[in-house]
């Protein structure tokens, strides 16, 4: 089975300043990876995937990811910060067909935005 | 409109109670699922769909049940609520297995 770990459950950070919002998974098959952000009382929604091809993802919103197969990894980076970043950001791993084709996720880090 | 709904947005029930949450999705999409959100636990997949008239269990689906008779619509039911299911509940659908999930605006459930 997989399974997702977000190493920070908080993460703040000044404006414009860079950040890295981190996730290792597990899994013994490939898998297919996610980072979803949810603003205060909203849904979720996606920023980026990484399903094959380069390690190296861009997202919406100036955010990318880069999948690490050895280290299992897939942090989520963001050069320049803003206030609106201020959200609650989901890591999530698909496991394909030997996973039941069932997304899981981490149980998300809080990026706070300070001015 | 297009999209995917969840109804109703706010519910307060007894423990004990039948209570059934909706999700309805404009897009025809092949899978939905249902989860749920609690403080230090993220999302966790309760059920999920990958058609109509196919279901499958998901990390916490105890004392939970779902259908599916037609393509748009995954209610969930909770047959005997308890307190420990108050939570914030979150229905989203995606087209394929491992394409972008929509998700609903969600649904706060409190068991008194």
């Amino acid at each position: 089975a997989q399974s997702v770990t977000q190493l920070d459950s908080q993460v703040p950070v000044f404006e414009e300043a860079p950040v890295e919002l981190r996730c290792n998974y597990s899994s013994s098959v490939s898998v297919y990876l996610f980072w979803y952000v949810q603003y205060p009382n909203q849904g979720l929604q996606l920023l980026l995937k990484y399903l094959s091809g380069s390690t190296l993802v861009k997202g919406i919103n100036g955010f990318e990811a880069e999948f690490n197969k050895s280290q299992t990894s897939f942090h989520l980076r963001k050069p320049s910060v803003h206030i609106s970043d201020t959200a609650e950001y989901f890591c999530a791993v698909s496991a394909g067909k030997a996973g039941g084709f069932k997304t899981i996720f981490g149980a998300g880090t809080r990026l706070f935005v300070k001015a | 409109d297009a999209g995917i709904t969840q109804s109703p947005r706010y519910k307060i029930t007894e423990t004990g109670r039948q209570v059934t949450l909706m999700c309805h999705q404009t897009w025809s999409h092949s899978y939905m699922f249902w989860y749920r959100q609690d403080l230090g636990h993220g999302l966790r997949l309760i059920y999920y769909s990958a058609a109509a008239d196919i279901t499958d269990k998901g990390e916490v689906p105890d004392g939970y049940v779902v259908s599916r008779s037609k393509t748009e619509n995954f209610p969930l039911t909770l047959e005997s609520a308890t307190r420990s299911q108050t939570s914030v509940y979150f229905c989203a659908s995606s087209a394929g297995r491992h394409t972008e999930a929509f998700f609903g605006q969600g649904t706060r459930l409190t068991v008194v």
